[in-house]
């Protein structure tokens, strides 16, 4: 089932924070975030696992709250090269393989 | 090193024709998935292979697709006929999945652009 991604859109100025969220209403085993410039590749963010660890790539970082069956992305002092679309990627803690399924997306744009 | 590379970047056919995208994943990486992305929204499986194995196509409409890895490396995907809803971007990715991880980082290559007309 196709997690939701909250807000859809969102604008900054440069230096401002943001976070965007992803919930399903399936117990996750592992949360996955790619940022994908327009025209390009989804490029890999990082990947959380059910325990609700926190990880952190540069001044972007996630959690994971495993009873809630969310994760949020957390950008912080945007920069420009942050615009972009963000996809949240959700797999079902269901044992075994189980697909990846991602959401509609967060564009997020910065401006100077 | 080199990422997942696709071919070709951009197609352009009438609806009835056939089309085929190749996909060369990176060197090593034992997992292969074929996504369709419709505009505006996130990627969705069509198929993962593992090597060449194809573990999961319950997504793929096989009237009408089929895809191929033979070898365990590149990879084939091919629509036919196409329709004008097939009009979309179809990405790879690959990831390398070592037995007992649990989890695995996909690579996406560029996609395939394609307009059915």
């Amino acid at each position: 089932q196709q997690p939701v991604q909250s807000p859809q859109a969102v604008i900054l100025r440069e230096g401002e924070d943001a976070v965007i969220n992803c919930s399903s209403s399936k117990a996750l085993y592992s949360v996955h975030w790619y940022r994908q410039k327009h025209g390009e590749a989804p490029v890999f963010l990082m990947i959380l696992l059910k325990g609700g660890e926190q990880k952190g790539h540069e001044k972007i970082s996630a959690s994971f709250n495993e009873k809630k069956q969310q994760s949020s992305l957390y950008l912080t002092a945007s920069q420009l090269s942050y615009s972009g679309t963000y996809f949240c990627g959700t797999e079902p803690d269901s044992g075994g393989y189980q697909k990846v399924t991602f959401g509609i997306g967060t564009k997020l744009q910065v401006i100077p | 090193e080199a990422g997942v590379v696709q071919s070709p970047r951009y197609k352009i056919i009438e609806k009835k024709q056939p089309v085929a995208f190749w996909c060369n994943p990176i060197s090593g990486h034992n997992t292969l998935y074929w996504y369709l992305q419709n505009l505006g929204q996130g990627p969705e499986l069509l198929i993962r292979y593992e090597n060449e194995e194809a573990v999961d196509d319950s997504q793929l409409p096989k009237d009408r697709f089929s895809a191929e890895r033979l070898k365990g490396v590149d990879s084939t995907l091919k629509i036919q006929p196409a329709e004008l809803g097939d009009s979309a971007v179809y990405l790879c990715a690959s990831s390398l999945d070592i037995t007992g991880a649990s989890y695995n980082e996909q690579f996406f290559g560029p996609g395939t652009r394609l307009t059915v007309l």
